[in-house]
This record gives structure tokens, C-alpha cells and sequence, in this order.
């Protein structure tokens, strides 16, 4: 079956930076998305990743390898703003997005 | 960059009535629109795929009668909750593809809280 898998929830400290990790196993792939959600919102692009390495865009990067079904998500100097949830999707053969549980994250001053 | 345009973005109704919700792209033509549900705490559920022109396409256990989807343009979709009851009440989300390309990001609408009374 098809499956990702991201912590449920984490904390971190303003100002510090976070690491959200996804792991998945789809059948085929055709990219990895980050968004973001906050409580009651719906969710919003960060980030698209198909090949493997890092992308860097502002205080946010997100990491592929396609080898290890692995990805992760940077935070850098982190905001109380930024306090979410954070979805992790792969796009499969077939462009259907499947959709990780998401991260909860908490930032404490 | 891509809009997607969500009304109501809040609805109460009573328990046998039905409730439809809008769903457009602003600035894009979307030939494909996808309707969510997220049920509180838990992760986005992928209802059904609309297709400009034909049958929208239904996730297994989700009753194409009950939720009725109607893709008139490439603009618009409409989800349509017929006999709406209290287990229905959730926040439902479309989006739409900027691109026809498998890699072009979901752009979200700002979701429909539905309350079922």
C-alpha cells in the first residue's frame, strides 16, 4: 500500500531552527510536496521537490532523496507565526497526491 | 500567483437540507478540480476528482448521490450536500492545478466550515 509517515507533533523554540521529516512509499513518484496549515485554514505551498537535494527558499528549505523515500523540511529561525501543521504529499504514477497525517508544530517562546 | 476562490467560507444548516458550495479559479482555467473533507485533527481526505465537462470521479466510500459534483467550466466546481445530517458537518476544501503538469502545486481555497444542526 501507499504510505507516509511524518511525526505527529513537535516543539521547538523561536528563533531556533526544526526539522519536520517525511518518509513515504508510493507506488511511482512524481514529486513531493510540502504545505502548510494553520488550525481552521486551508493548507498553502512551501515547497515541491522531484529531484533529489536541497531547495532553498527564504527561512524554509526541503530536502528529497528518492533513493531513501525521504524528505525533510527546514525551519530557520523560527517564528511564533509559524506554529502549524505541516503536510508532507508525494504525487504517485498516477499525479494523485497522497497526503501524510501531517506535523503539528509548536513554537514556544 | 494562482488564486482559488471558496464560498461560504462558513455554513450552518438544518439537519435534511442540502448545502452547495462554490469553488473558482480566479486567474487559471482548472480542467481538473479536487475536493477535500478534513475532519478536526485529523489529515485532508481526498472526496472526489471533478473533471471540466464530465462525471466527477469518487474516492471508494464516498456516495456520489449525497455529494454531488457539478464541474460546468473551467473555472468552477460546485460540491453539492444533499440531505446534509449532523455526521456531515466537517471543513470541506477544494483545489485546483495550475498546470496540466503532475508537478504544479494544489492551490487551496480557504475552505467551507459546514455545520449541521
Amino acid at each position: 500500500g501507499q504510505n507516509i509517515d511524518q511525526p505527529t507533533e513537535m516543539t521547538a523554540t523561536e528563533g531556533a531552527i526544526v526539522q519536520i521529516n517525511c518518509t513515504y512509499q508510493t507506488s511511482g513518484f512524481n514529486g513531493l510536496f510540502w504545505y502548510q496549515q494553520h488550525a481552521g485554514e486551508a493548507p498553502t505551498f512551501l515547497s515541491y521537490n522531484v529531484l533529489d537535494g536541497l531547495e532553498e527558499k527564504g527561512r524554509f528549505s526541503s530536502f528529497l532523496s528518492r533513493s531513501k523515500g525521504y524528505s525533510y523540511l527546514l525551519l530557520k529561525e523560527l517564528q511564533m507565526k509559524d506554529s502549524a501543521s505541516y503536510l508532507c504529499a508525494v504525487a504517485d504514477s498516477n499525479y494523485q497526491l497522497i497526503w501524510g497525517a501531517g506535523t503539528k508544530l509548536i513554537i514556544k517562546p | 500567483g494562482a488564486v482559488v476562490s471558496q464560498h461560504p467560507s462558513r455554513v450552518i444548516c438544518k439537519s435534511g437540507t442540502s448545502v452547495k458550495i462554490e469553488c473558482r479559479s480566479l486567474d487559471f482555467q482548472a480542467t481538473t478540480m479536487f475536493w477535500y473533507r478534513q475532519f478536526p485533527k485529523q489529515s485532508l481526505m481526498l472526496m472526489a476528482t471533478s473533471n471540466e465537462g464530465s462525471k466527477a470521479t469518487y474516492e471508494q466510500g464516498v456516495e456520489k448521490d449525497k455529494f454531488l459534483i457539478n464541474h460546468a467550466s473551467l473555472t468552477l466546481s460546485t460540491l453539492t450536500v444533499t440531505s446534509a445530517h449532523p455526521e456531515d458537518s466537517s471543513f470541506y476544501i477544494c483545489s485546483a492545478r495550475e498546470g496540466r503538469a503532475g508537478g504544479s502545486p494544489l492551490h487551496f481555497g480557504n475552505g467551507t466550515r459546514l455545520t449541521v444542526t
